[in-house]
């Protein structure tokens, strides 16, 4: 059964400076995997989606890294801003069209 | 607008009261999803659609039905709704495996 673990489970920067969340995964059979903002008490929004062949994706400020081997997500995000905090979630999918999300990393951006 | 609309946003039932959420996408997606978010227990799948007529369990479907009569609706269905199903409910679609899966805005549920 896939388990998906996000490290820091909380982070709080001042705004300017560079982000690193991370993601591991279990089982390596995954269709892609994506990473999603979520603001408290509202829906999820994609922010970037790696298919499993891929490397590397970017948007903007974020770039994301997923090395399917070791089991690992990496998404930056460079020049935080205080519209940046949200909890972000990251999601291999699986068959079934199925999303397993990790619990999440709480992203505070102080001005 | 490509979107995922589910309706009611909210809803305070009692138990053992039956009970539909609607959820419809106009992107034409083949696959359609139930999700359910909890404190502590993140987001998991209830059911799942590949195509009209075609839907499968998730991860904890006890409790809740689906039906795939229209490619663009899923209605999630709670025939006797208990207090442990007090959850945020989000529909999702996708065009396929390989494609981005977007989210609905979320019903909060509370059963009384």
């Amino acid at each position: 059964k896939q388990e998906v673990t996000q490290i820091p489970a909380a982070l709080s920067v001042p705004e300017g400076e560079n982000l690193v969340l991370n993601c591991s995964f279990t089982d390596s059979a995954i269709y892609n995997l994506q990473w999603f903002r979520q603001d408290p008490g509202k829906g999820l929004t994609s922010l970037l989606l790696i298919q499993s062949s891929q490397r590397e994706q970017t948007s903007g400020r974020l770039n994301a890294s997923l090395d399917k081997s070791s089991g690992r997500s990496t998404l930056y995000i460079a020049a935080s801003q205080p519209g940046d905090s949200a909890t972000y979630l990251c999601a291999p999918k699986e068959y079934g069209n199925k999303l397993v999300f990790g619990a999440g990393t709480i992203l505070r951006v102080k001005s | 607008e490509a979107q995922v609309t589910q309706n009611p946003r909210y809803l305070i039932t009692v138990t053992g009261k039956k009970l539909t959420v609607t959820c419809s996408q106009n992107m034409n997606h083949e696959y359609m999803s139930w999700y359910r978010q909890d404190p502590g227990l993140g987001l998991r799948q209830i059911y799942y659609s590949m195509n009209v007529e075609v839907t499968d369990k998730g991860d904890v479907p006890e409790g809740y039905k689906v039906s795939r009569k229209e490619k663009r609706n899923f209605p999630l269905i709670l025939e006797s709704p208990s207090p442990n199903q007090t959850s945020l409910y989000f529909c999702a679609s996708s065009l396929d495996d390989r494609a981005s899966v977007f989210f609905g805005p979320g019903t909060r549920l509370t059963v009384l």
